[in-house]
C-alpha cells in the first residue's frame, strides 16, 4: 500500500518568511510524528500526535514552530519567521498502535527546507 | 538523559568482507531498539526492532543483536547495494519519540 507522503519535496524560502510542510500518513495509522534531520546527524524528534491532539511537543525548538492535525490524518508543520538555522530535512513518520509495545514508525521521504 | 552513540562513523568494506556496526545506548527503561537504513535523499527505512537483551533478528545479509548496553548490526558478505547510512534509535518506556544516533555511513565497493 501507499507509504507516508510529504509535500513539497523541496522548499526554498527567504529568512523571515512563513512556511508550511505537509504530511500524509499511512492510511489507518493513528499516530503521527515529526522529526528534523540536519546534515550528518540522526533525526531529532519534534512532535507527536495521537489522533488530532499533540500528545508530546517537547521537541519543538521554540514558539516559531507549530503543527496541527485537525482531522486526525494529514498534518501540517508550520514555521514562522524562518531563520537560516531552520534549514534541514523535515521527516514525518506514522505508526499504527503507539500504545502497544510492538509498534513501528514508518518514515516519509522528507521535505528539504533551505532558508536563504 | 537517553543517549545513543554509533560507531564507526564511516566504514568502507570490500564486497564479501563481513563486519559489524555498533550502537551503544543509555535509556531509562528500554521499550525498543530500532535499526533503520537511509539512502541519500530518502527517509529512513525500517529494518529491525529488538525489545530485550539476548534477542536477535535476521534479514538477508543483516543480523541485529541486543545486550543491555549495546546493539550490533552484523553484515555478512555485503554487496554494493548494502551501501547506505545505518541509523540506530531507542524508544524509552516513558514516551513515543525515537532517540537516534548519528548513524554509520557504510560503503561497499565491488
Amino acid at each position: 500500500g501507499a507509504g507516508v507522503s510529504q509535500t513539497p519535496s523541496n522548499k526554498v524560502t527567504e529568512k523571515g518568511k512563513y512556511v508550511e510542510l505537509r504530511c500524509d500518513p499511512i492510511s489507518g495509522h493513528t499516530a503521527l510524528y515529526w522529526y528534523r534531520q540536519s546534515l550528518g546527524q540522526g533525526p531529532e524528534f519534534l512532535i507527536y500526535f495521537q489522533g488530532t491532539g499533540a500528545a508530546d511537543d517537547s521537541g519543538l525548538p521554540n514558539d516559531r514552530f507549530f503543527a496541527v492535525r485537525p482531522e486526525g490524518s494529514v498534518s501540517t508543520l508550520k514555521i514562522q519567521r524562518t531563520e537560516r538555522g531552520d534549514s534541514a530535512v523535515y521527516l514525518c513518520a506514522s505508526s499504527l498502535f503507539p500504545d502497544r509495545v510492538k509498534d513501528t514508525q514508518y518514515f516519509g521521504p522528507g521535505t528539504r527546507l533551505t532558508v536563504l | 538523559e537517553d543517549q545513543v552513540t554509533q560507531s564507526p562513523e564511516a566504514l568502507r568494506l570490500q564486497e564479501g568482507e563481513s563486519s559489524s556496526l555498533n550502537c551503544s545506548y543509555t535509556v531509562s527503561g528500554l521499550r525498543g531498539l530500532f535499526w533503520y537504513r537511509q539512502d541519500p535523499g530518502k527517509g529512513p527505512e525500517f529494518l529491525f526492532t529488538l525489545y530485550s537483551a539476548g534477542e536477535e533478528k535476521e534479514k538477508e545479509r543483516l543480523k541485529a543483536t541486543l545486550t543491555k548496553k549495546e546493539s550490533f548490526l552484523h553484515i555478512t558478505a555485503p554487496k554494493p547495494e548494502d551501501s547506505a547510512t545505518y541509523l540506530c534509535a531507542v524508544q524509552a518506556n516513558s514516551g513515543y519519540a525515537l532517540n537516534f544516533g548519528k548513524g554509520t555511513s557504510l560503503l561497499v565497493t565491488p
